[in-house]
């Protein structure tokens, strides 16, 4: 079965730092990794996925994920977080498979302090 | 290009009454679109998969005669909450996809609260 976790219900960072929101997954086959960011009150934005190819892969806004597959981890990462980075991050991951059902981490929270 | 839109985008509505909920795909054909529900603070509960001019698959635990989805064409699917109760209340958030494997694309969510 598929499933992925984000032991981290929120993590903290000052602006200009680095951030990292990690991400480990369990799926059967090759898996599809995705990162999604959500407002208050809206519905997700796709940040970046990995599907197959180089590891480390670049998204939106400036955020990257590498894919470890021997550690099956997809963590989020940016080398300066801003303030508005602040929000709802989910992890995401589907089988390639059969079927085509995305599973969800319970999401981690990111506050970046000015 | 890729987006979803969600109508309405918060509805209030009495105990017993039904509501219905659009999501449309703007720019591409959507082939399979996706129901979630998002409890306060929680993560996306999947409900079901629409796809076009077929029944949606429901997830285990999910009425599907209380939650009816119909996916009536490439760019429009809908979700119809009958005899709605408090307990339905949540965010609800649909997605499409334009073909296996690709990315989902999320509209911005409806908030219902069941008076």
């Amino acid at each position: 079965a598929q499933s992925v976790a984000q032991p981290e219900d929120q993590v903290n960072v000052a602006e200009g730092n680095p951030l990292t929101v990690k991400c480990t997954y369990s799926v059967s086959g090759n898996p599809y990794l995705f990162w999604y960011v959500q407002y208050p009150n809206r519905g997700l934005q796709f940040l970046l996925k990995y599907i197959t190819g180089d590891n480390l892969v670049k998204g939106s806004y400036g955020f990257e994920a590498e894919f470890n597959k021997s550690q099956t981890s997809f963590h989020l990462k940016k080398p300066s977080a801003l303030v508005s980075d602040s929000a709802l991050y989910f992890c995401a991951v589907r089988a390639n498979t059969g079927g085509f059902k995305t599973i969800f981490g319970a999401g981690t929270r990111l506050f970046v302090k000015a | 290009g890729a987006v979803v839109s969600q109508h309405p985008s918060r509805v209030i509505c009495k105990s017993g009454t039904s509501v219905k909920i659009e999501c449309r795909s703007l720019d591409f054909q959507a082939t399979t679109m996706f129901w979630y529900r998002q409890f306060p603070k929680q993560s996306l509960m999947l409900m079901a998969t629409s796809n076009e001019g077929s029944k949606a698959t429901y997830e285990q635990g999910v009425e599907k005669d209380k939650f009816l989805i119909n996916h009536a064409s490439l760019t429009l699917s809908t979700l119809t909450v009958t005899s709605a109760h408090p307990e339905d209340s949540s965010f609800y958030i649909c997605s499409a996809s334009p073909a296996r494997g690709d990315e989902q694309f999320f509209g911005p969510g409806t908030r219902l609260t069941v008076l």
